[in-house]
């Protein structure tokens, strides 16, 4: 059975420093992989995912994504944080046999001023 | 166009009544999923539709919860004699493929918040 990890529940970092949020993943066959962004009241939004054609993948407000399989890991970095990144962020994978999503319990990013 | 619709968005329920949430997804999209989203967690899966066919219910937690889609279009999750433990947000996703393979991203409405009382 597929499952996510998502290492921290919460990060801080200044704005305009990295980021990281870290997600490792178990599945048993190759995942296909995403990461969705929550805001407050608002749904979620997807960030990008991992399709198998590119390890390293751009998604949208210049997040990306290397999927390691060695690692088992699929984390999601940005070079520079915005107050605007501020948000709830899971790490998705969908289950192999089937279409629904198993999701990480999230990783809430808060950016300093 | 216009994404996911949920509504309504916050719904207060005494304890034993019957509720009934409803989704309208993304026109032409094939594929609808129901999610629930406990405080501080991330969603988990309740019931998937393709088309009207409710093809997997696995995650629906007892019989007191109930899904529908009657004519391939809008859904109703319907929750009968509400329990404290209910009260959560309820996500409805839609997506274009019916294929079980490839990535296929799942477009989410901003879901209904259920508070039990």
């Amino acid at each position: 059975a597929q499952s996510v990890t998502q290492l921290d529940s919460h990060v801080s970092v200044s704005e305009g420093t990295p980021v990281l949020l870290r997600c490792n993943y178990s599945s048993s066959y190759s995942p296909s992989l995403f990461w969705y962004v929550q805001h407050p009241n608002k749904g979620l939004q997807l960030l990008l995912k991992y399709t198998s054609a590119a390890t390293l993948v751009k998604g949208i407000n210049g997040f990306e994504a290397e999927f390691k399989k060695s690692e088992t890991s699929f984390h999601l970095t940005k070079p520079s944080a915005h107050m605007s990144d501020a948000a709830e962020y899971f790490c998705v994978v969908k289950r192999n046999y089937g279409q629904n999503f198993v999701f990480g319990p999230g990783t809430r990013l808060s950016v300093l001023p | 166009g216009a994404g996911v619709s949920q509504s309504p968005r916050y719904k207060v329920a005494k304890r034993g009544q019957d509720v009934a949430l409803r989704c309208d997804p993304i026109s032409g999209h094939v594929s609808l999923f129901w999610y629930q989203q406990a405080l501080g967690q991330g969603p988990e899966f309740l019931t998937y539709f393709q088309n009207e066919a409710q093809l997997d219910k696995s995650g629906l937690p007892s019989d007191r919860f109930f899904a529908e889609r009657p004519e391939g279009s809008v859904s109703t999750l319907k929750i009968q004699r509400t329990q404290q433990e209910d009260s959560a947000v309820y996500l409805c996703a839609s997506s274009f493929t019916t294929g079980t393979s490839g990535a296929y991203e799942q477009y989410f409405g901003p879901g209904t918040r259920l508070t039990v009382t």
